[in-house]
């Protein structure tokens, strides 16, 4: 069975500038998470979905921004970068919602704000 | 609200000797933890995990964690370290609540082993 898989793998973008990273979940699989990965902050939560719903939101602006297809893939979008915004950002995706099950991540995105 | 400390940020240790990363948690109701590894460039393999029953827990790769809920701990420990294990770990914690599937992780320790 095929992996969580993300693309692109790298990015550069400038500031100001807005991106989308997209995820293919596992086969079957309904929930999706994005993290935000960085050396200062660590690993973050951005959001989850499931089902199409966004149904856990993590502390971040409003410029990050998430949904998620009827075929469970999902994208995350990031308007008006900033540096700060350099990141690796992973997804991970759950076979299905209610109580936790177990999570698989992909490579992740890197993405470079110049 | 939950939150999980990694004491140690980066672990040092030479091959075939004991590998000990430590990781504390708080949580107000009964968590759910994991231990995940990431090799470089690469995105994060779970280890192992406890959510009910034993507490002594077993993972890939010959590691293993204890859940001492008294000490509010989930160490990861394994016998003898191997080259392939230099790595980052992270301890993360989900709450038992239904919830979802948001994990909150630890700040990471990186473990570089001596030959």
């Amino acid at each position: 069975k095929a992996g969580v898989t993300q693309t692109p793998r790298y990015l550069i973008k400038t500031r100001g500038q807005q991106v989308t990273l997209s995820c293919s979940p596992i086969s079957g699989h309904r929930s999706v998470s994005w993290y935000q990965q960085t050396p200062g902050q660590g690993l973050q939560f951005l959001f989850e979905y499931f089902s199409e719903t966004q149904r856990n939101k993590g502390n971040f602006p409003g410029r990050f921004s998430g949904r998620q297809f009827s075929n469970s893939r999902s994208e995350m979008n990031v308007s008006t970068l900033e540096l700060g915004d350099s990141a690796l950002y992973l997804c991970a995706s759950g076979f299905t919602g209610g109580s936790y099950n177990e999570q698989f991540f992909g490579p992740g995105t890197r993405l470079t704000v110049l | 609200a939950q939150s999980v400390t990694q004491l140690g940020s980066h672990v040092s240790v030479s091959e075939g000797a004991l590998v000990l990363l430590r990781c504390n948690y708080s949580s107000s109701v009964p968590p759910y933890l994991f231990w995940y590894v990431q090799y470089p460039n690469q995105g994060l393999q779970l280890l192992l995990k406890y959510t009910t029953g034993a507490t002594l827990v077993k993972g890939i790769n010959g590691f293993e964690a204890e859940f001492k809920k008294s000490e509010t701990s989930f160490h990861l420990t394994k016998p003898s370290a191997h080259m392939s294990d230099a790595a980052e770990y992270f301890c993360a914690v989900t709450l038992n609540n239904n919830a979802g599937n948001m994990l909150t992780f630890g700040g990471g320790t990186r473990l570089m082993v001596k030959p």
